[in-house]
């Protein structure tokens, strides 16, 4: 899947800060990040709906998004905890079009923390 | 909120024959229904996307079932090959456009084939 990209692949870290990059070459309007704990599905952390951030789970303050554009998606992470180890997906989706509107999702990028 | 049951956690089938996944869900809203597939170490991807509206859905090699009665949607996998073995997850997400663009996930369920 080359329509949604991530990096890094995969992550280790100490109690240390890093970013989470992403990028979509669907032209969608919505992009969202998701974490999905081991034997997990998919839980949604944050939605950005046109660099708007509308939908804030109550996820730790430690995760910060930014979006700096419509293709774009950052998770930056500052002190990693143990409980933060997981795969991240990014994925968007073009609302507003009812009946084309689905959820595509990168390769995710998997974090371990130490 | 939607909450979305799904089962069985596991499922093992032998090469050739059916499996059969099963999501329920609660509230009587119109929703979008979705199927996803996820392979190890890889996203999710979308099988199929289901319309309140339609009952009865051919995908390649599956079939989505849309229970409206009982709240119920279903995969059936017919003649399951080794390739199919991954965890499947049910999504809906509300139709309405409130500004909730949430999709509820089921718990997933992880399916193995038998060669």
């Amino acid at each position: 899947n080359t329509k949604i990209t991530q990096s890094p692949r995969y992550l280790i870290l100490g109690r240390a800060n890093k970013s989470l990059e992403c990028e979509q070459h669907l032209g969608h309007n919505a992009m969202y990040w998701y974490k999905q704990s081991a034997e997990k599905p998919p839980e949604l952390m944050f939605l950005y709906n046109l660099k708007q951030l509308i939908r804030n789970e109550t996820v730790p303050s430690r995760f910060i998004p930014e979006c700096p554009d419509s293709s774009k998606l950052l998770l930056h992470i500052s002190a990693v905890d143990p409980e933060d180890s997981a795969v991240y997906f990014c994925a968007s989706s073009q609302v507003g079009t009812e009946n084309n509107e689905r959820l595509f999702f990168g390769h995710g990028t998997k974090l371990s923390v130490l | 909120g939607e909450q979305v049951e799904q089962r069985p956690p596991h499922l093992s089938v032998r090469e050739g024959d059916s499996a059969v996944i099963i999501c329920t869900y609660t509230d009587p809203n119109s929703y979008y229904f979705f199927w996803y597939k996820q392979e190890p170490g890889a996203g999710l991807q979308l099988l199929m996307k289901v319309f309140s509206s339609t009952e009865i859905n051919e995908g390649q090699g599956f079939t989505v079932l849309l229970n409206k009665k009982d709240k119920q949607l279903s995969l059936n996998l017919t003649a399951a090959h080794p390739g199919d073995s991954a965890v499947y997850f049910c999504a809906v997400r509300p139709i309405v456009n409130t500004g909730n663009y949430k999709y509820v996930f089921g718990a997933g369920t992880r399916l193995k084939v038998i060669a």
